[in-house]
């Protein structure tokens, strides 16, 4: 079964504006991980945030991570047309695989 | 891709073949993975293989096998290919368990 859960799960936003989704999870964890996926394309990863920090940035992404609350939060600053994809957090939270949820399916509208 | 392909990219086939797909990696990477993603259900992994010829389930194995004879090909079998087992396969690999995945374009199986 899937751990990880993103909310929302879906999310329509005006090109220019930011986008925010939350990852919760169950059990501790090392690492929790952000991927997009395109229509029709891959899963690509984004960024890796481990349990001992609690903020990451990466260009327009920034990742925050509360183990105390056991979540996550991805924030998207200035939305382009180009960031319409779905997005999954992963966590490491069984040995040797990783756990995704079902994914928060971002719209951007120009 | 990161060195990753996937062969078929689509198949259709029928219940009750048995259908083979192959993940390819260029990377020298240690672990494989195969998931399948469906509607609703997400991404979920099928099996997954932490060295050449050392492989374990996933949380769907039931109706798939996987082998891994050398480093850069891990290869997924539908014995008997049956309806549920229609959906998008994805491969991936890493170099850790615990590191970031990449992963593969996908192969659309649908089972008539």
């Amino acid at each position: 079964s899937q751990q990880g859960e993103e909310d929302p799960q879906a999310l329509s936003i005006q090109e220019g504006e930011n986008a925010t989704m939350n990852c919760s999870y169950k059990t501790s964890i090392n690492n929790l991980q952000w991927y997009r996926q395109n229509s029709g394309r891959g899963l690509v990863h984004l960024i890796l945030i481990r349990s001992n920090e609690r903020e990451k940035h990466s260009g327009r992404l920034r990742v925050t991570l509360d183990t105390s609350k056991k979540s996550s939060s991805l924030l998207i600053t200035a939305s382009r047309a180009a960031d319409t994809a779905s997005y999954f957090c992963a966590t490491d939270e069984r040995a040797q695989k990783l756990v995704f949820g079902q994914g928060t399916r971002l719209t951007i509208n120009p | 891709d990161a060195g990753i392909t996937q062969s078929p990219r689509h198949k259709v086939t029928e219940t009750g073949t048995p259908v083979t797909l192959r993940c390819h990696q260029t990377e020298n990477h240690r672990y494989m993975y195969w998931y399948r993603q469906d509607p609703g259900h997400g991404l979920r992994l099928i099996h997954y293989s932490y060295g050449v010829k050392d492989t374990d389930k996933g949380e769907v194995s039931d109706g798939y096998s996987v082998s891994r004879s050398k480093t850069e090909d891990f290869l997924l079998t539908l014995e008997s290919a049956t309806s549920s087992q229609t959906s998008v396969y994805f491969c991936a690999i890493s170099e850790s368990d615990r590191s970031s995945q990449y992963f593969g374009p996908g192969t659309r199986l649908t089972v008539l």
